[in-house]
């Protein structure tokens, strides 16, 4: 169990085009999921956190309007890259939050998607 | 905020050598997660460890939340063990983790 599925894996775009990735939780349910993005030979950095039916909390240095978050259902987040530039090109990743019973909650991620933007 | 450090950053090993990870953090945390992400970028979860001791095949996972350490052991390591490791952690009532940032373990056969 626990299985996160994210859409497209590899997206090659043209300056100026939107594009949206799709975060599935394929068998739980996911109140809070959470966007990061990683750069070559980095770690993760946290984008923002998602929450099934309210506005995402986004993390200090992360343009709301740039990257559009919404949380549709409880299986579904969508992460827009709105008007892409070539700085935008990286490596999104995305996780679910899956509670564990007395302990906390335990995030599971996706694939990633590789945004490249010519 | 947390700190998250972890050594050494880079590991070259030979196949069948046995290796340990080390995570250590700046605050109490309430959770801690270690990961491999493997070198088409999938994190695959290896422990979920706030304290204690945990085994899964060759790949163990100790937490002493007290010292606020935790150590990742690999014991006759493979080639498709390669990749990077990471240690995240989980503070106060948050659900948001905060990763180290990672040890790139290369293997070689």
């Amino acid at each position: 169990g626990a299985v996160v599925s994210q859409h497209p894996s590899r997206v090659i775009c043209k300056s100026g085009t939107s594009v949206k990735i799709e975060c599935r939780s394929l068998d739980f349910q996911a109140t809070t999921m959470f966007w990061y993005r990683q750069f070559p030979k980095q770690s993760l950095m946290l984008m923002a956190t998602s929450n099934e039916g309210s506005k995402a909390t986004y993390e200090q240095g992360v343009e709301k309007d740039k990257f559009l978050i919404n949380h549709a259902s409880l299986t579904l987040s969508t992460l827009t890259v709105t008007s892409a530039h070539p700085e935008d090109s990286s490596f999104y990743i995305c996780s679910a939050s899956r509670p564990r019973l007395a302990i906390g909650n335990e995030q599971f991620f996706g694939p990633g998607t590789r945004l490249t933007v010519l | 905020g947390i700190q998250v450090e972890q050594s050494p950053p880079d590991l070259i090993l030979q196949e069948g050598a046995n290796s340990t990870l080390r995570c250590n953090f700046s605050d109490s945390v309430n959770n801690l997660q270690w990961f491999h992400q493997n070198p088409w970028g999938q994190l695959i979860n290896l422990f979920y460890i706030p304290s204690g001791t945990k085994q899964n095949g060759r790949l163990s996972a100790t937490t002493v939340a007290t010292e606020r350490y935790s150590l990742l052991y690999i014991s006759s390591s493979q080639t498709t063990d390669s990749g990077v490791y990471f240690c995240a952690v989980y503070q106060g009532g948050s659900e948001k983790l905060v990763f180290g940032k990672g040890t790139k373990l290369t293997v070689n056969p």
